[in-house]
């Protein structure tokens, strides 16, 4: 069974400092990986995905995340963060054959000026 | 249309009612999923429907709970005697369905508080 792990419910950065979202899964096959944003009243958008190229994937708003199948895990980073990264974040796994996504339970993201 | 519409955007309604919430997935889209979520919480995998497959049941939390899916368009999400618990955003997403690394396209949700 596909499970995954986000460390940390809120993170807080000061603008222009380093963005660090942890996503560990757990999966019994080669997985695909899954960024997506929640703004505030809106629905999810995909940030970034892993599908087994390459393993630093890069996506949309300066996001990039990197595959580690020997720490299982996704991480995703922004080298800047911008006032308008706020939001909530979620890392999810599906397994190929089947395409239902399994979801973290996410980090919301704080950014202060 | 051009992306997955639910409807309605909220719904309040008293406990023990039943509710029906409705979505439309982008057209051509063969598979659509139904989660809920909860304050504080992920998103939980409710139903799966892919084409004319049976669909994929196993994460409604109970036999309150049921949806129905007219070929490869409108989705119903339907829940008997509502409860207090039942309470959440009711998002629906739908994809291409030609495997499990396409994009999963969300709608906005239906945010259902029962009272």
């Amino acid at each position: 069974a596909q499970s995954v792990t986000q460390l940390g419910s809120h993170v807080s950065v000061s603008e222009g400092a380093l963005v660090l979202l942890r996503c560990n899964y757990s999966s019994s096959v080669p997985p695909y990986l899954f960024w997506y944003v929640q703004y505030p009243n809106q629905g999810l958008q995909l940030l970034l995905k892993y599908t087994s190229a390459a393993t630093l994937v890069k996506g949309i708003n300066g996001f990039e995340a990197e595959f580690k199948k020997s720490e299982t895990s996704f991480h995703l980073t922004k080298p800047s963060a911008h006032m308008s990264d706020a939001a909530e974040y979620f890392c999810a796994v599906s397994e190929e054959g089947y395409s239902t996504l399994t979801f973290g339970k996410g980090t919301m993201l704080l950014v202060s000026p | 249309g051009a992306g997955v519409s639910q409807s309605p955007s909220n719904k309040v309604t008293e406990k023990g009612k039943d509710v029906e919430l409705r979505c439309d997935p982008i057209s051509g889209h063969t598979a659509l999923y139904w989660y809920r979520q909860r304050l504080g919480q992920g998103l939980e995998f409710l139903i799966y429907f892919q084409g004319n497959s049976a669909p994929d049941k196993s994460g409604l939390p109970s036999d309150r709970f049921s949806a129905e899916r007219t070929g490869e368009s409108v989705s119903t999400l339907t829940i008997q005697r509502t409860q207090q618990e039942d309470s959440a955003v009711y998002l629906c997403a739908s994809n291409p369905g030609w495997g499990s690394d396409t994009e999963a396209f969300f709608g906005q949700g239906t945010r259902l508080t029962v009272v």
